[in-house]
């Protein structure tokens, strides 16, 4: 079935440096992509989303890049902080559910 | 708008007995949502509701597993006859409109002893 994943299950950053993590999506049918981000013993908290008639869309620090072609998504976090440290997780939708790859873990040192 | 809640937060029952969970959703969400999310894995989808109606259930919610959202507001999520294979953590979404971000709840964790 259809799956969303990431390239890599860990990322280890500086405090203060940019951080991008990838996503892959295999539904070309899927019209609406989110960013969620999960701290221990918490739910997944939303970051961003975008829509595919999209290629772009910037939140505070945060940007998502669509590229339909590929079928890729990243999120880029600017000057990353200690508390950006979590997993992240892309999720796609085709219908009504969400679907989540597996989650990247941030690792950010001060 | 305080989020949405869920309780209990822990649960530990042992294999065989029933238990139940709650869902609070934001209050002007009219769509819930049940996952399920076990140890470094991403949630999966258990079942939705829009208003009342539960609209879709995924093969993943066995005969065991029964929700409910009987005035189209808080919602409950029961699990009979539990088994080892049932200890995840149960999250619960709400969201505002189709392709409108979910909003998750902290979970309930289920520990099957």
């Amino acid at each position: 079935g259809e799956s969303v994943g990431l390239h890599l299950p860990t990322l280890s950053v500086q405090e203060g440096d940019n951080s991008i993590i990838n996503c892959a999506y295999s539904n070309s049918a899927s019209d609406y992509f989110i960013w969620y981000k999960q701290e221990s013993g918490k739910g997944p908290q939303f970051i961003i989303d975008i829509r595919s008639n999209m290629d772009k869309r910037q939140g505070q620090r945060v940007t998502v890049l669509l590229n339909k072609t590929v079928k890729h998504l990243s999120l880029q976090i600017a000057a990353t902080q200690p508390g950006d440290s979590a997993v992240y997780f892309c999720a796609e939708k085709a219908g009504t559910a969400l679907i989540f790859g597996k989650g990247t873990t941030l690792s950010v040192s001060s | 708008d305080t989020g949405v809640s869920q309780n209990p937060r822990h649960k530990i029952t042992k294999r065989g007995q029933n238990v139940t969970f709650r869902c609070d959703p934001i209050s002007e969400h009219n769509r819930l949502y049940w996952y399920r999310q076990t140890l470094g894995q991403g949630p999966e989808f258990l079942t939705y509701f829009q208003n009342e109606a539960q609209l879709e259930k995924s093969r993943l919610l066995s005969d065991r597993f029964s929700a409910e959202r009987p005035k189209g507001s808080f919602s409950t999520l029961e699990i009979q006859r539990t088994e080892q294979g049932d200890s995840a953590m149960y999250l619960c979404a709400s969201s505002s409109g189709v392709s409108e971000p979910q909003h998750f709840g902290d979970g309930t964790r289920l520990s099957i002893l």
